[in-house]
């Protein structure tokens, strides 16, 4: 079965720090990965959507940058976070299933407050 | 306009009864809808995904779908305490853009 997995599950950062938060997948290969924020009390927001290694789709402009170095790995970075940067970070993979179509399911997620 | 709309809530039921959940997309081209279950300090579970009009049900739980109102709901029969979470609605259209709302909050009291 796959299982999704996040790291640091929790994070301070001071305004300014650089960020690198990781997501790896396992027990599937070639997985459409993305990256969401969701800030307190609101909806998910895409950040980065992933189709393969190298490719990368952002959806909103910002100052984090996404990378894919390996087929089952999904990195968030910042070289200089912000205050606006906090929030619960969360990774996704998707399947196709038959007859919904790609289905996502979610990792546990990175909780980063920003001071 | 949001693109998909879920009252915040929270919407307090008694334990036992039946929790109705409303989401509403303004898409047309959405094609496949799902709920998902997130509860406090944790990431979305996925409890349910409908594609065609009508009832699905699994379980306590049952999605609906009218495409023509453009109108999903989660019912969720006998609810219980544990079933206490804050509610995701999301769309996904035909090129797989998937569209969260902002989730609606349900309190089930003992």
């Amino acid at each position: 079965s796959q299982t999704i997995h996040q790291w640091p599950a929790t994070l301070v950062q001071p305004v300014g720090s650089p960020l690198s938060l990781e997501c790896t997948v396992e027990g599937t290969s070639n997985p459409n990965l993305y990256w969401y924020r969701q800030a307190a009390g609101r909806g998910l927001q895409l950040l980065f959507y992933s189709v393969g290694i190298g490719q990368i789709s952002s959806e909103v402009p910002q100052n984090l940058s996404a990378s894919r170095p390996q087929d089952r790995q999904f990195i968030l970075s910042s070289k200089k976070l912000l205050l606006s940067d906090s929030g619960f970070y969360l990774c996704a993979w998707s399947v196709v299933k038959a007859p919904v179509g790609e289905t996502q399911y979610f990792g546990p997620g990175t909780r980063l407050l920003v001071l | 306009q949001k693109e998909v709309e879920q009252n915040s809530g929270p919407l307090s039921v008694p334990e036992g009864a039946i929790a109705s959940l409303n989401c509403t997309y303004s898409d047309r081209v959405s094609q496949s809808f799902f709920w998902y279950r997130q509860y406090s300090g944790k990431s979305p579970e996925l409890i349910m995904s409908i594609y065609s009009n009508g009832d699905k049900e699994d379980g306590r739980f049952t999605a609906q779908l009218n495409k023509a109102s453009q109108y999903v709901s989660l019912l969720i029969r006998d609810s219980q305490p544990s079933d206490s979470a804050t509610y995701l609605c999301a769309a996904r259209a035909w090129n797989n853009d998937m569209r969260f709302g902002a989730g609606t909050r349900l309190t089930v009291k003992p």
